[in-house]
């Protein structure tokens, strides 16, 4: 089972307020995504890297950014906060060398 | 079209019998295919992976790939109302990172 962790789970927030989802795992992976996924929709990556200091766009352009300062940490920041962006996002890790990835609980995210 | 698509279902199968699922890849993805499981409101959790040619089996679960045909699919066998599920089929992409396509809702009747 993977060591992928989340925070938070659920949020609310108003329009125009900054937020960070918070995405951390145990595993030593260098790899580590975030996705958007709304309900009965396919996944879309939004967000990769391959290890410190390295950050890349996905193939879903998106207004937020991300950091990866440390290995075990890749935090997601929205500035400010929109209805669009209300949806689901999975914070996924995966080895060097491998293309297996381990999703975590995923946060849901309602901006009002 | 898409780089990797999937039927979307709904599929119903009655509890005990062969669920089949399959998946169709254009030649921007690679020859490494995953199926995930993602129950409703829940992350998705990896079930099989397959990178060559022919079947792979795990307990229930039977991945078979053609390279040929460019498909994917998925068998699962006795299948269980806990089984009910969607399955989402992913392989490498063209950025070299995983393309997953829609995903297939699976509905075990009991």
């Amino acid at each position: 089972e993977a060591d992928i962790y989340q925070t938070p789970r659920y949020l609310v927030i108003g329009t125009g307020k900054k937020i960070t989802l918070e995405c951390s795992q145990t595993m030593g992976h260098d790899k580590m995504y975030w996705y958007q996924q709304d309900p009965g929709m396919e996944l879309h990556l939004i967000h990769y890297s391959y290890g410190v200091n390295s950050t890349e766009k996905g193939d879903l352009s998106s207004e937020s950014t991300v950091s990866r300062i440390r290995t075990e940490h890749f935090p997601l920041t929205l500035e400010s906060a929109r209805p669009s962006h209300t949806s689901q996002y999975l914070c996924a890790s995966g080895l060097a060398g491998q293309e297996t990835q381990y999703f975590g609980p995923g946060t849901r995210l309602l901006v009002l | 079209q898409k780089e990797v698509e999937q039927n979307s279902g709904p599929l119903s199968v009655p509890e005990g019998a062969i669920a089949s699922l399959n998946c169709t890849y254009s030649d921007r993805v690679s020859q490494s295919f995953f199926w995930y499981r993602q129950y409703s409101g829940k992350s998705p959790e990896l079930i099989m992976s397959i990178y060559s040619n022919g079947d792979k089996e795990d307990g229930r679960f039977t991945a078979q790939l053609n390279k040929a045909s460019q498909y994917v699919s998925l068998l699962i066998r006795d299948s269980q109302p806990s089984d009910s599920a969607t399955y989402l089929c992913a392989g490498r992409g063209s950025a070299r990172q995983l393309t997953f396509g829609s995903g297939t809702q699976l509905t075990v009747l009991p």
